[in-house]
């Protein structure tokens, strides 16, 4: 149980443009989602706390209108990066909590702004 | 801010051997999850730990959470190269559903 996907597993856009990646829990009910960034050989740094319903809540330096998170039901949350640049290059990964407040890890997705 | 501080940062070991990862904070934390990650994968989650004193074993993984809640390590023996791979400990804070995730052990076995 507690499996949590990611769609699309990489991704290559031209600057400019807009990726919007899903994050879905498969086998429960998630109120809160997490967005995270990794760079290469780094510790996960969270970009925004997610919850059904409501806005987001943005980490300090993340820019809310550069990272649009949506999420609409129990099972999905998005995230958007707008207008990306290659400096938005980075492996984002997602998480979904439990009533036990464990979170569980999507695959992540490799996103390259060319 | 809460901070977990995880070492030794890197650790490479031959198959078979012990080896004992760190995770210290001056904070005292609700809980602590280990984390295993591959590269160009999600981390996965291995053990919940939220009683202080508490030890709990995965085959041959032992996690324990120190009295205060402030501390846990993790303990493999006679490692596997199958084991490789990144360890991450998170804490989460009191009255919130965030994690703070210390800053990762590489571990390499070797065949």
């Amino acid at each position: 149980g507690a499996v949590v996907s990611q769609h699309p597993s990489w991704v290559i856009c031209k600057s400019g443009t807009s990726v919007k990646i899903e994050c879905r829990s498969l086998d429960f009910q998630a109120t809160t989602m997490f967005w995270y960034r990794q760079f290469p050989k780094q510790s996960l740094m969270l970009m925004a706390t997610s919850n059904e319903g409501s806005k987001a809540t943005y980490e300090q330096g993340v820019e809310k209108d550069k990272f649009l998170i949506n999420h609409a039901s129990l099972t999905l949350s998005t995230l958007t990066v707008t207008s990306a640049h290659p400096e938005d290059s980075s492996f984002y990964i997602c998480s979904a909590s439990t009533d036990y407040n464990e979170q569980f890890f999507g695959p992540g997705t490799r996103l390259t702004v060319l | 801010t809460q901070l977990l501080e995880q070492s030794p940062q890197f650790l490479s070991i031959q198959e078979g051997e012990n080896l004992t990862v760190y995770c210290n904070s001056s904070s005292v934390f609700s809980s602590l999850q280990w984390y295993r990650q591959e590269p160009g994968e999600g981390p996965v989650l291995l053990v919940t730990v939220v009683t202080g004193g508490e030890v709990k074993k995965l085959k041959r993984l032992t996690f324990q959470f120190g009295d205060a809640r402030k501390d846990s390590s993790l303990h493999i023996t006679a490692a596997q190269p199958g084991d490789t791979g990144l360890y991450l400990c998170a804490g989460g804070e009191g009255g919130s559903e965030k994690l703070v995730f210390g800053k990762g052990t590489k571990l390499t076995v070797n065949p």
